[in-house]
């Protein structure tokens, strides 16, 4: 069974839109990171959250973590067409060793 | 800096052949991992080595597959006799040797027919 998973496979928005993507996850954590993959291309981190912060911010990009619940949410705001990607959380208790979710595929519509 | 470097971007193999994939880090990176992709199976860790020494292997296939790292700039990923569940695409990563984030390559997609 998966580690972490997304709680959707895929999202559709609006360009402008807000959207929320949701990870839980089955282990315990040092940290816990978000990426993006868009097609064509290997991932490439979003924001890494550490299992003793709650909030962080990069842009338009924020991440919530709840290690009692062990559980992650990335939100984005005013979307963009450019942010039409599949979204995955990776928790680690390792530094180097990333189990990534199934992934959210979003698409962001002009 | 040109990012990870992954060659070939595609191959196709028959079955029974052998493929080899090779990844060229970050310069000044001591951490080069190797992951492989599929629709079914999601991202799947396979290997990872530090300063070249490997150091975790546990997602390799225990057999036909095998991953070297002679020198700081380049790692490869061997697949003996290619089965066609070999197909899939095959990420290569590097980092800080102490660091979490991790920068992919844009994989190797292999077919094998």
């Amino acid at each position: 069974s998966q580690l972490a998973e997304e709680n959707s496979w895929a999202l559709s928005v609006h360009e402008g839109e807000s959207v929320t993507v949701n990870c839980s996850y089955k282990t315990s954590i040092t940290a816990l990171q978000w990426y993006r993959q868009k097609s064509g291309k290997g991932p490439a981190q979003l924001i890494l959250i550490r299992s003793n912060e709650r909030e962080k911010r990069n842009g338009r990009l924020r991440a919530t973590l709840d290690t009692s619940s062990q559980s992650s949410s990335l939100s984005i705001t005013a979307t963009r067409c450019e942010d039409t990607a599949v979204y995955f959380c990776a928790p680690s208790n390792m530094g180097y060793k990333l189990t990534f979710g199934t992934g959210t595929s979003l698409l962001v519509d002009p | 800096n040109a990012g990870v470097i992954q060659t070939p971007r595609h191959k196709v193999t028959g079955k029974g052949q052998e493929a080899t994939l090779w990844c060229e880090p970050i310069s000044g990176h001591s951490a080069v991992f190797w992951y492989r992709q599929t629709i079914v199976q999601g991202l799947e860790f396979l290997t990872y080595f530090r300063n070249q020494a490997p150091i975790d292997d546990s997602g390799m296939p225990k057999e036909r597959f095998s991953a070297q790292m002679p020198n700081q700039s380049h790692s490869t990923l061997k697949i003996q006799s290619t089965q066609p569940q070999d197909s899939a695409v095959y990420l290569c990563a590097s980092s800080l040797v102490d660091g979490y984030e991790q920068y992919f390559g844009p994989g190797t997609r292999l077919t094998v027919l």
